[in-house]
């Protein structure tokens, strides 16, 4: 079965410093993942996608993620966290006509 | 932001009361999800739909129903609502069924049941 999960509920970072996000998988067959962020009352936004090829995946507002087949990991990262980086960052994982979520992570971003 | 409105955005209602939540997208896709968001749990699939007419259960769809008789439109109905169900649903889309293809939200519905 296909599930994922983040190991921290939450995550606190310093303005300008760099951010990491942790995710781990476990799937049966290719993995196709994703990072989705929810800002306060407001639906989830897709943010990147791990397919096939490059482990480093670039996607929007500055977020890149690493993926990491030995460590069955995906961590979002961010060279330089803005404070409207804080929000709610959720890794996914695709199964039979189903994405399943990990439990979230709260990114706070201190000024 | 995709073309996905839900609607009531907040509901408060009673035990034992049917209660429906709509999710219109303009979007023309032919893939629509009902999720809940419980703390602790990220989110849940209750029901998708694969077409018009077209509909499969979810992970968690006891207590639910939903339909289709539309492109654009997908009702989610709590045939008699119960506390536990008490929470945040959110629709979402897809263009396919891929499994690399990113869904679309909305932007939920928070529902309460007293």
């Amino acid at each position: 079965a296909q599930s994922v999960a983040q190991p921290e509920d939450q995550v606190n970072v310093a303005e300008g410093n760099p951010l990491t996000v942790k995710c781990t998988y476990s799937v049966s067959g290719n993995p196709y993942l994703f990072w989705y962020v929810q800002y306060p009352n407001r639906g989830l936004q897709f943010l990147l996608k791990y397919i096939t090829g490059d482990n480093l995946v670039k996607g929007s507002y500055g977020f890149e993620a690493e993926f990491n087949k030995s460590q069955t990991s995906f961590h979002l990262k961010k060279p330089s966290a803005l404070v409207s980086d804080s929000a709610l960052y959720f890794c996914a994982v695709t199964g039979a006509n189903n994405l399943f979520f990990g439990t979230g992570t709260r990114l706070t971003v201190i000024p | 932001d995709a073309g996905i409105t839900q609607s009531p955005r907040h509901k408060v209602t009673e035990t034992g009361t049917p209660v429906t939540l709509r999710c219109h997208q303009t979007e023309n896709h032919r893939y629509m999800y009902w999720y809940r968001q419980d703390p602790g749990h990220g989110l849940r699939l209750i029901h998708y739909s694969y077409g018009v007419k077209d509909t499969d259960k979810g992970e968690v769809s006891d207590g639910y129903s939903v339909s289709r008789s539309k492109t654009e439109d997908f009702l989610l109905t709590l045939e008699s609502a119960t506390s536990s169900q008490t929470s945040v649903y959110f629709c979402a889309i897809s263009e396919s069924d891929r499994e690399n293809q990113p869904q679309h939200f909305g932007d939920g519905t928070r529902l309460s049941i007293l």
